[in-house]
């Protein structure tokens, strides 16, 4: 079992739509959560980072942590065609081991 | 915000040739920097971690004599692929982490091809 499993999609929404996309994972350590957002051929872009358990809004986005279900969503408001890319989610056991574990990534593409 | 470059952003080189990889962070200075290799639709897959003034830390199964990085000043890393062979051929990342925080801001991406 990967410790970070994540549906690589493709998932296919229209213009508008509100996404979502999860991550699950087993270790128990993991308090920091990450989401990144790749273009093709780019490099990941952070979107959201997290601490712990809550939630996080950051203008179009929210992300949600539930470590009790180790379980980790990011959730994207009005859509855009913009907003087709890879996301990925990472995490880490703490702020000391800077040691990232990805995900594989959900394809997402938003059609106009 | 944090700004990581890479450079070249694209590469050929022959097989059983070295090709050199820069990561410079732009605004900061960074003690820690992070390699990653992506194959195609899969995820990033940490290589090792370069810290300023000492040796890096590989990961289990890279080849540390293969990969040679060097973090010599506090903006730059550089990762060297000797003697390269095709199953070398991916997208290498570099991150690096902003001095007081924890996230990491990655460069664009080097797409290596060894023909």
């Amino acid at each position: 079992q990967k410790e970070v499993e994540q549906d690589p999609g493709p998932l296919s929404v229209p213009e508008g739509a509100i996404v979502s996309l999860n991550c699950t994972y087993s270790n128990s350590a993991f308090q920091y959560f990450m989401w990144y957002r790749q273009y093709s051929r780019k490099g990941p872009e952070l979107l959201m980072y997290t601490y712990s358990s809550g939630n996080k809004e950051d203008g179009r986005f929210t992300a949600q942590v539930d470590k009790s279900s180790k379980y980790i969503s990011l959730f994207i408001r009005d859509s855009q065609p913009s907003d087709s890319a890879t996301y990925l989610c990472a995490m880490s056991e703490s702020s000391g081991t800077y040691k990232y574990i990805f995900g594989t990534g959900t394809r997402l593409k938003v059609l106009a | 915000g944090a700004v990581v470059s890479q450079h070249p952003s694209r590469v050929i080189c022959k097989s059983g040739t070295s090709v050199k990889i820069e990561c410079r962070s732009l605004d900061f200075q960074a003690t820690t920097m992070f390699w990653y290799r992506q194959f195609p639709k899969q995820s990033l897959m940490l290589m090792a971690t370069s810290n300023e003034g000492s040796k890096a830390t590989y990961e289990q199964g890279v080849e540390k004599d293969k990969f040679l990085i060097n973090h010599a000043s506090l903006t730059l890393s550089t990762l060297t692929v000797t003697s390269a062979h095709p199953e070398d051929s991916s997208f290498y990342i570099c991150s690096a982490i902003r001095p007081g925080q924890n996230e990491q801001y990655f460069g664009p991406g080097t797409r290596l091809t060894v023909t």
